[in-house]
């Protein structure tokens, strides 16, 4: 149980192109996602929070209008990189939390973006 | 604000032996720490999770130990195998109202065999 799907697993776009990455838990409800961004040999950095039908919360330094996040759905969050630029090629990470109070994050596979 | 620690940065093993990987963190409110392992280019997988009242938790040849008052957390891993070699992560969460994961740099492990 607990699985969290990413979409697509690679994508290569070219300068200022957008592209749409999403995330979905398979077998539970996630009422709250989270979207994060790892460098080469770098640690995972949260860039925001999304809550379902509600607007993201995005951590200092990142740019809500260039990463839009849409949570619609209790399954569905996607991240947009608009206008993308070669310094925004990293691997993008999501997590799904369960409900209950254990607090528990699951992660995706991650989505690795290439801007050329 | 939270900061989490790993070290060694890297390790090196022979085959077999047992090992520890360290954690630390800043601001001892934590909810949770969990230890997560991460393949090269992969996502992530959740080992264990410590909640703050446990001391330790355990699964299989993992056991991790919790120190919330000091601030640290260890992961013991038991005769070593060549599959263990990966990255492995810790992170710590401030509950609700803060549900945030803050992440450690991560210990690249390597199991000679």
């Amino acid at each position: 149980g607990a699985v969290v799907s990413q979409h697509p697993s690679r994508v290569i776009c070219k300068s200022g192109t957008s592209v749409k990455i999403e995330c979905r838990s398979l077998d539970f409800q996630a009422t709250t996602m989270f979207w994060y961004r790892q460098f080469p040999k770098q640690s995972l950095m949260l860039m925001a929070t999304s809550n379902e039908g509600s607007k993201a919360t995005y951590e200092q330094g990142v740019e809500k209008d260039k990463f839009l996040i849409n949570h619609a759905s209790l399954t569905l969050s996607t991240l947009t990189v608009t206008s993308a630029h070669p310094e925004d090629s990293s691997f993008y990470i999501c997590s799904a939390r369960t409900g209950g109070l254990s607090y528990e994050q699951y992660f995706g596979p991650g989505t690795r973006l290439t801007v050329t | 604000k939270q900061e989490v620690t790993q070290i060694p940065a890297a390790l090196s093993v022979p085959e077999g032996e047992n090992l520890v990987l360290n954690c630390s963190f800043t601001d001892s409110a934590i909810y949770n720490l969990q230890w997560f392992r991460q393949d090269p280019g992969k996502g992530l997988t959740s080992l264990l999770l410590i909640q703050s009242s446990q001391r330790e938790q355990t699964s299989g040849r993992l056991n991790a130990s919790l120190d919330k008052s000091s601030g640290r957390s260890t992961l013991y891993i038991a005769a070593s195998q060549p599959g263990d070699s990966a990255t492995y992560l810790c992170a710590v969460s401030g509950g609700l109202g803060n549900e945030k994961l803050t992440f450690g740099t991560g210990t690249r492990l390597t199991i000679i065999p």
